[in-house]
């Protein structure tokens, strides 16, 4: 039992690149989240999915695009990467919607 | 526009001692208030919760302290210990119209001395 797994861990782009970050669960779990963490900010809600096929924005969408094709995966994709873009992700599940669980996170630099 | 703000920043206890961590809201829909704990290099953690028809819930060292009617909820840990060392995070989610996202303070950093 897996629960949340995140890939890459780390990764480095320069400005204008593109790139998905995955994550899956093998909790059968409807809801799933991206996160953003940035030092003094706390975790700000950039999307989210209450079920395959379903997703939402959350509060910093913008440069970021989600789809939700299976109940397993939820990938975060960044269309043009710019150095405000610079944290770690963490991606999130849910069975009910409450008490999630947070994957081990990706650490992300844009240059 | 923050609508969880969390204080302290940073907190020194001594081991032993009780460690108060605060938090209050904006939004009268949010039903359900879970304190995430988290350590350097992982993911948070879910480390207790509260829905707004208790006052107080306790797991273990740690208790929610709830107050709805001035919209607040507070963390305290007793006998604080050095492994609680870590960063706490509150958070909200309603379940109405917020569609249980769920929206986080800003974290505080627990250092438990010696």
């Amino acid at each position: 039992n897996a629960g949340v797994t995140q890939t890459p861990k780390f990764q480095v782009l320069k400005t204008g690149q593109s790139m998905t970050l995955q994550c899956a669960q093998d909790m059968n779990h409807e809801y799933m989240s991206w996160y953003r963490q940035d030092p003094g900010m706390g975790l700000r809600l950039i999307h989210y999915s209450v079920g395959a096929g379903i997703t939402d924005q959350g509060e910093v969408p913008n440069g970021y695009n989600v789809s939700r094709s299976t109940t397993e995966d939820f990938p975060l994709r960044l269309l043009s990467a710019a150095p405000s873009q610079t944290s770690v992700y963490f991606c999130a599940s849910s069975w009910t919607g409450d008490g999630y669980t947070f994957g081990s996170g990706t650490r992300l630099t844009v240059v | 526009q923050q609508q969880v703000k969390q204080s302290p920043q940073s907190l020194i206890v001594q081991k032993g001692g009780i460690s108060i961590i605060n938090c209050a809201y904006e939004n009268t829909a949010f039903d359900y208030f879970p304190w995430y704990q988290q350590f350097p290099g992982k993911g948070p953690a879910l480390l207790i919760a509260i829905r707004p028809d208790v006052s107080e819930k306790k797991e273990g060292r740690f208790t929610i302290s709830f107050n709805k009617s001035a919209k607040q909820f507070s963390l305290h840990i007793m006998d604080s210990q050095p492994g609680d060392s870590a960063t706490y995070f509150c958070a909200a989610s309603g379940s109405t119209g917020g569609g249980n996202k769920l929206t986080f303070g800003t974290g505080t950093q627990l250092k438990v001395e010696l």
